[in-house]
């Protein structure tokens, strides 16, 4: 167990939905970071929360949207989804001047 | 932008031999260079890392080798065994800044029994 817990482990919805991944990082962790991972394209930066405030966005599509809420958890929204949004969704977290992310188990998408 | 170049894609390595995995970065501002293993079902996990002020840094039967001039660095896997087969990602990023990781598109390695 690494620490940051994400839930649910697998999601199976159809197109045009809207699911909710959330993240629970590691104790004292105050960044979190949303990955997206899909066989050719290796591991996509989605964005980034540090203690509640958003941080940095990479490639993160406008369906697409995430929060840091008071207690550190976090949440990644994808609406309107399309069937090239099946992936696995990772959360890391860190802390601040410190190396290193530790990511949770991910969550596997599966849109229908 | 692909800024963490890493090859090959995939590698079939003997048991007991040595497995090479390359990568190639951009941005000179780096200055943290880590490497993660990820096993089937799981999370990338945080195998080993160098700065750029030092050439070489060894952790049991795992090596990086760092060459600023080139802007490359690579892994290596002495007396591979075959529960070292994973898949592999180099990555790069600007810790002083707690920026985001760049990740390379990984190496799936085999090592045969």
């Amino acid at each position: 167990d690494s620490g940051v817990t994400q839930t649910p482990k697998h999601l199976i919805t159809a197109t045009g939905q809207r699911v909710t991944l959330r993240c629970s990082p590691r104790s004292g962790d105050l960044s979190v970071y949303w990955y997206q991972q899909s066989l050719d394209q290796g591991l996509q930066f989605l964005i980034q929360y540090y203690n509640g405030e958003e941080r940095a966005k990479g490639n993160i599509l406008e369906r697409f949207s995430a929060q840091q809420f008071p207690d550190l958890h976090s949440e990644l929204n994808l609406s309107s989804l399309e069937l090239g949004d099946s992936a696995l969704y990772f959360c890391a977290s860190s802390v601040q001047g410190r190396n290193g992310y530790t990511f949770g188990s991910g969550t596997r998408l599966t849109v229908v | 932008q692909q800024q963490v170049k890493q090859s090959p894609q995939s590698l079939i390595v003997q048991k007991g031999g040595i497995s090479i995995i390359n990568c190639a970065y951009e941005n000179t501002a780096f200055d943290y260079f880590p490497w993660y293993q990820q096993f089937p079902g799981k999370g990338p996990a945080l195998l080993i890392a160098i700065r750029p002020d030092v050439s070489e840094k060894k952790e049991g039967r795992f090596t990086i080798s760092f060459n600023k001039s080139a802007k490359q660095f690579s892994l290596h896997i002495m007396d591979s065994q075959p529960g070292d087969s994973a898949t592999y990602f180099c990555a790069a990023s600007l810790m002083n800044r707690d920026d985001k990781i760049i990740f390379g598109k990984g190496t799936r390695l085999h090592i045969l029994p």
